[in-house]
């Protein structure tokens, strides 16, 4: 079974609007964390975000925030007043075992999103 | 002053050759990993170290074999490469134990292509 699901393969996205990349995920264990990753066209991987299982507040690092519904076990990334560079790749992962260092990342299928001028 | 390095950015080789990519990291890590990044952009994990021991060899064919001299080095030898060996393959690192985040900090990818 598929531990983390990005159901949208694509996306666009009017520049200067907000938009929703979904995530949800799979796991048994109660500590966890899920990360956010940009891959632009140039190949690299940039970390965005971050949220720990524990973690009582929404995670935001600038435009970027994650709606962590534990729940429904959902940690969709929203990119407010989109930029024309935020035109890639993006992928949520998870880690189980928050704290665990050596534990990998699982990602999902990953989201293109494309931003229209 | 880069964190985690790799060499070479491009490798393009015939099948049945043996190729080796290398990756160094400066952030004093203890954990490294190897990802293989498919032509559908699916990135899966192929191994673990931590302080130059394996941890996780995710169902590998014995044709790659990890070596880490070093916990700041974890190079991959392929032998005998295939067709379907052909992807961009990441190193990865990270802090062993409680932190903040657990972040892994990738290198800038190798991409292997075998004609």
């Amino acid at each position: 079974a598929q531990k983390i699901t990005q159901t949208q393969p694509g996306m666009f996205v009017q520049e200067k609007e907000a938009v929703t990349l979904d995530c949800t995920y799979d796991t048994s264990d109660p500590s966890y964390g899920l990360f956010w990753y940009k891959q632009p066209s140039s190949g690299e991987m940039i970390f965005l975000i971050y949220q720990g299982s524990y973690d009582q507040q929404n995670a935001t690092e600038g435009r970027y925030s994650l709606n962590f519904q534990k729940a429904r076990k959902s940690a969709n990334l929203v990119i407010s007043a989109s930029q024309l560079g935020d035109s890639a790749m993006y992928f949520c992962a998870m880690r189980e075992g928050q704290g665990s260092g050596n534990t990998p990342l699982v990602f999902g299928k990953g989201t293109r999103l494309s931003v229209i001028a | 002053d880069t964190a985690v390095s790799q060499t070479p950015k491009y490798l393009v080789t015939q099948m049945g050759n043996d190729k080796s990519i290398k990756c160094e990291q400066n952030l004093g890590h203890d954990t490294m990993y190897w990802y293989k990044q498919d032509s559908k952009k699916f990135l899966k994990i192929m191994f673990s170290y931590n302080n130059k021991e394996l941890i996780i060899n995710e169902t590998v064919p014995n044709r790659f074999s990890p070596k880490s001299p070093d916990k700041a080095h974890l190079n991959l030898h392929i032998n005998s490469l295939e067709l379907g060996d052909s992807a961009v393959y990441f190193c990865a690192s990270s802090p062993f134990g409680l932190a903040e985040t657990n972040e892994q900090f990738f290198g800038p990818g190798t991409r292997l292509t075998v004609l």
